[in-house]
């Protein structure tokens, strides 16, 4: 069975201050790990993934299959990344969705 | 382009009427899914397609129904609403599911 768990429903940061949002996933064979988000009155769109391994948005995602997560980080948070962010497994013919993190940015 | 279209973006039912949830995209995506968003519960997978004439249950697809008839419809039915259905539903689509998926803005359902 496929699973993505987001252990942290609510995450609050300063502006400046580093980001970490968690993600750990559990499926027998090879995944492919996404992070989706959600901005305010705005469609859900790709994020970024495992496969690209580039940067987007000044964030970054490392897939850790020893420890089946799939974190997302970024340095240096700014206002406009509050967001809504889940994390996404495509498996066989499925992609199945996280819980989600709510992202807050304080001034 | 229009890509992801669902109709309509809001809707109230009363319990145990039936409606369907349209979803049309315009980019020949061969993989479709529907999903339900509700809070500290994410997106849950109902429904999915991988093609015209296939469809597959997802993780919560009790009360619902799909069909795909054509590459560019997935329409998702609810027989006999129910209060447990109020939700946000999104309607998705891509090449298949191990590639970018492209959603639609979302139906916003309340079941009274």
């Amino acid at each position: 069975a496929q699973r993505v768990t987001q252990p942290e429903k609510l995450l609050s940061v300063f502006k400046g201050a580093p980001v970490e949002l968690k993600c750990n996933y559990s499926y027998s064979g090879s995944p492919e790990l996404f992070w989706y988000v959600q901005y305010s009155r705005q469609r859900l769109q790709l994020l970024l993934r495992h496969i690209s391994r580039e940067s987007i948005k000044g964030f970054t995602a490392d897939l850790n299959k020893g420890e089946t997560s799939f974190h997302l980080k970024k340095p240096f948070a700014q206002e406009e990344d509050s967001a809504m962010y889940y994390c996404a497994l495509a498996g066989a013919q499925k992609l199945v969705f996280g819980q989600g993190t709510r992202l807050t940015i304080n001034p | 382009n229009a890509g992801v279209t669902q109709t309509p973006k809001f809707q109230v039912l009363k319990t145990g009427q039936s409606m369907t949830l349209q979803c049309a995209q315009d980019m020949n995506h061969e993989y479709m899914s529907w999903y339900r968003q509700d809070p500290g519960m994410g997106l849950r997978l109902i429904h999915y397609s991988v093609g015209a004439g296939i469809t597959d249950q997802g993780e919560v697809p009790n009360g619902y129904n799909v069909s795909r008839s054509t590459t560019e419809d997935f329409p998702l039915r609810l027989l006999s609403a129910a209060p447990s259905q109020t939700s946000v539903y999104f309607c998705a689509s891509s090449y298949s599911s191990h590639r970018e998926a492209f959603f639609g803005q979302g139906t916003r359902l309340t079941v009274v």
